[in-house]
C-alpha cells in the first residue's frame, strides 16, 4: 500500500504571497491532519479533516486553512505568507481516529519564506 | 491541557547497547493513546510504538519496548541492540478522545546518536 505523499516536497515563496499544499492519504484512510514543525515550536498541530469536514483546528490565525475532497485528499492553503511560516508542513493519515488512532506521516513539504 | 514532556534533548548509545528515552505526560482523560515515533534525518515521521492507556501490559515491537506507568503518567522507550539506524529524532505523542479528535499533542523530541 502507497504512503502518505505530499507535493510539493519544497516550495520558496515570498512574503505577502499565498501558497496550496497538498496531501493525499494512504488509501482508505478517511482522516487527514496537518501539522507545522519549527525548530523553535516543535511540531503544532493545524486542523484535522475527516469525510471532507473540518472536526479540529489549532491555534493558527485564519491566514490557514484547509480542505479535504471526496477522494480524502486534503489541500492546506497559507495566504499573505509572513517570514515565520518558513517551516515543514506535516501531513498525517488515519484510518478513523474513532478505531484507530495512529498517524501515518507523509514526508512533508519544506516551505521558505524570503 | 494535555501536555507531553521530554526532558532529554539529546541522549547519546553506543552501537549494539540499550538506551531509554524518557517522557512523562499530563491529561486529565482516562481514554488516551501513546505513540513513540522516528524521524529520521530525512524527515520521514514513523510510527515506532503505540500503547492504549487502559492496557496494563507494556508495548513491544521487536526492539522497542515502552514503560508504561499510568499513575505517574510515564511512558519511557527502550531500545535494545541500538543499530545504526536508530539514530533519529524520537517524539513521544498522546491522543486523547476526550477532547479534540485527530490531535496528536507532541513533546519537543529527543535526538539520539548511536556511535560505532
Amino acid at each position: 500500500k502507497a504512503g502518505v505523499t505530499q507535493t510539493p516536497r519544497y516550495l520558496i515563496k515570498t512574503r505577502g504571497q499565498q501558497v496550496t499544499l497538498s496531501c493525499s492519504p494512504i488509501s482508505g484512510h478517511r482522516s487527514v491532519s496537518w501539522y507545522q514543525q519549527t525548530p523553535g515550536q516543535g511540531l503544532q498541530f493545524l486542523f484535522e479533516y475527516f469525510s471532507e469536514t473540518q472536526r479540529n483546528k489549532g491555534n493558527f490565525p485564519g491566514r490557514f486553512s484547509g480542505r479535504q475532497f471526496s477522494n480524502s485528499r486534503s489541500e492546506m492553503n497559507v495566504s499573505t505568507l509572513e517570514l515565520g511560516d518558513s517551516a515543514l508542513y506535516l501531513c498525517a493519515s488515519s484510518l478513523d481516529p474513532g478505531l484507530a488512532p495512529e498517524q501515518y506521516f507523509g514526508p512533508g513539504t519544506r516551505l521558505t519564506v524570503t | 491541557a494535555q501536555t507531553v514532556t521530554q526532558s532529554q534533548p539529546e541522549m547519546s548509545v553506543q552501537e549494539a547497547e540499550t538506551v531509554t528515552l524518557s517522557c512523562t505526560y499530563d491529561t486529565s482523560e482516562s481514554d488516551y493513546y501513546l505513540f513513540w515515533y522516528k524521524q529520521p534525518p530525512s524527515r520521514q515521521m514513523i510510527l515506532v510504538i503505540r500503547q492504549e492507556a487502559y492496557k496494563q501490559q507494556n508495548a513491544t515491537e521487536n526492539r522497542f519496548s515502552v514503560n508504561f506507568q499510568k499513575a505517574a503518567k510515564s511512558f519511557s522507550l527502550k531500545i535494545s541492540d541500538s543499530q545504526l539506524g536508530d539514530a533519529a529524532m524520537y517524539f513521544c505523542a498522546s491522543f486523547h478522545y476526550g477532547g479534540s479528535q485527530g490531535n496528536l499533542i507532541f513533546g519537543k523530541g529527543t535526538k539520539l546518536s548511536v556511535k560505532p
